[in-house]
């Protein structure tokens, strides 16, 4: 079955340390999408891809870095300098055609030791 | 700028009965809106969306959205509630960047409670 697989689904940060969120999609969706999820705040995106090896910046990138070698992956790393990781990290993945709806994948929950 | 808005943080039925969840937005053009839903520690699920066309829109599981231009609304229905829809709902709408790409605008979600 296509869809989108993240991993880990815990994951846990140091202090100081980057980590990187994995995301792997078998759609053969052009766009992918990074949101970050807090309680009551809906999603908030982070990072969005079009096409493989170009990217944009969403509302919240700051702390974040991500790279898109391939169609189908589009790993998040979370910098130290990002202060405040606590989330659950949402991976989402179109067409990038208008009006087609985004699939995302279960999710990575991200906290600090 | 588009923006919608869910003015409910929760909302409470009892099975069998009629349930709503409210969406408002503003936009500039034509609305492209979504319904979503996400059961705990999950990704969030496509439901439905309204681009154009008719203003009562069918979806998965039952669930259905009225568009009403008017009351710049979307609200979410079914006409009978299960205990297994319990869950998180999102609304989200359209937006068109600089770049001519897409992206969705989410609402901070309505958490919706079944009673048995």
């Amino acid at each position: 079955d296509g869809g989108i697989t993240q991993s880990p689904k815990y994951l846990f940060r140091k202090e100081g340390q980057n980590v990187t969120l994995s995301c792997e999609q078998n759609l053969n969706h052009d766009a992918m999408y990074w949101y970050r999820q807090d309680p009551g705040q809906g999603l908030r995106l982070i990072y969005y891809s079009q096409i493989v090896n170009d990217f944009q910046k969403g509302d919240i990138a700051e702390g974040y870095s991500v790279s898109r070698e391939k169609k189908e992956s589009f790993p998040l790393t979370v910098t130290s300098a990002q202060k405040n990781p606590t989330a659950f990290y949402l991976c989402a993945s179109s067409s990038g055609e208008e009006g087609q709806p985004q699939h995302f994948g279960d999710g990575t929950r991200l906290s600090i030791l | 700028a588009q923006s919608v808005a869910q003015p409910e943080d929760q909302v409470n039925v009892a099975e069998g009965n009629p349930l709503t969840v409210k969406c408002t937005y503003s936009v500039s053009g034509n609305p492209y809106l979504f319904w979503y839903v996400q059961y705990p520690n999950r990704g969030l699920q496509f439901l439905l969306k309204y681009i154009t066309g008719d203003n009562l829109v069918k979806g998965s599981y039952g669930f259905e959205a009225e568009f009403n231009k008017s009351q710049t609304s979307f609200h979410l229905k079914k006409p009978s509630a299960l205990v297994s829809d319990s869950a998180l709902y999102f609304c989200a709408v359209r937006d068109i960047w600089m770049d001519s790409s897409y992206k969705l605008i989410f609402g901070s979600g309505t958490r919706l409670l079944v009673r048995p």
